[in-house]
């Protein structure tokens, strides 16, 4: 089975400060990892995802991950946040092309 | 750009009343889920269908809950009688047929159904 874990509930930043949000997940398969982003009220969006290949991946708005297979982790990273990327954010992870296994969700605040 | 409808969008409801929660994908896609997000938390499976068979309903209550996808096209999610703690965001997904475009499990969100149920 697949379990995820956001290592923080809340992160408040400045705006234009660089943000990281941690993400480890467990499986004892090959996965697909995501990163979502939800607005208050609203749906959510897909921000990147890795599949295989370069660990290093790019998504909208600026944010990138970086897949770390031995530390089994998929942070989430934006070397300038902006007011606009308050929301919640979270990890997922299935078993290629399955349901998706969610995070618990990680608040990003971002003051000015 | 093709967008994954869902309806209503807000709904109050009374326990023990009946609910019913409407979602249609965005066309072609062959994949329909429902997740239910309690405040607070990461959404959580209830129900999948790959056209109009269902492939995992194992979370589903299925003494309160039922849905059915019958033309595997748009969905249906009903709740009878609701509980208290039925209150949370109902999230209705899609994603395109395993091997076709895109079969890498992105799932395509719609904008959820929050219930209140007093």
């Amino acid at each position: 089975a697949q379990s995820v874990t956001q290592l923080d509930s809340q992160v408040p930043v400045f705006e234009e400060a660089p943000v990281e949000l941690r993400c480890n997940y467990s499986s004892s398969v090959s996965v697909y990892l995501f990163w979502y982003v939800q607005y208050p009220n609203q749906g959510l969006q897909l921000l990147l995802k890795y599949l295989s290949g370069s660990t290093l991946v790019k998504g909208i708005n600026g944010f990138e991950a970086e897949f770390n297979k031995s530390q089994t982790s998929f942070h989430l990273r934006k070397p300038s946040v902006h007011i606009s990327d308050t929301a919640e954010y979270f990890c997922a992870v299935s078993r290629q092309g399955g349901k998706l296994i969610f995070g618990q969700g990680t608040e990003l605040s971002v003051k000015p | 750009e093709a967008e994954v409808a869902q309806s209503p969008r807000y709904k109050i409801t009374e326990k023990s009343q009946a609910v019913a929660f409407w979602c249609d994908p965005i066309s072609g896609h062959a994949t329909l889920y429902w997740y239910r997000q309690i405040l607070g938390q990461g959404p959580e499976l209830l129900v999948q269908f790959q056209d109009e068979s269902v492939v995992d309903d194992s979370q589903l209550p299925k003494d309160r809950f039922s849905a059915e996808r019958l033309k595997g096209v748009d969905s249906t999610l009903k709740i009878q009688p609701a509980e208290l703690g039925d209150s949370a965001m109902y999230l209705c997904a899609s994603s395109p047929r395993k091997g076709r475009t895109s079969g890498t499990g992105e799932q395509y969100f719609g904008p959820g159904t929050r219930l209140t149920v007093t």
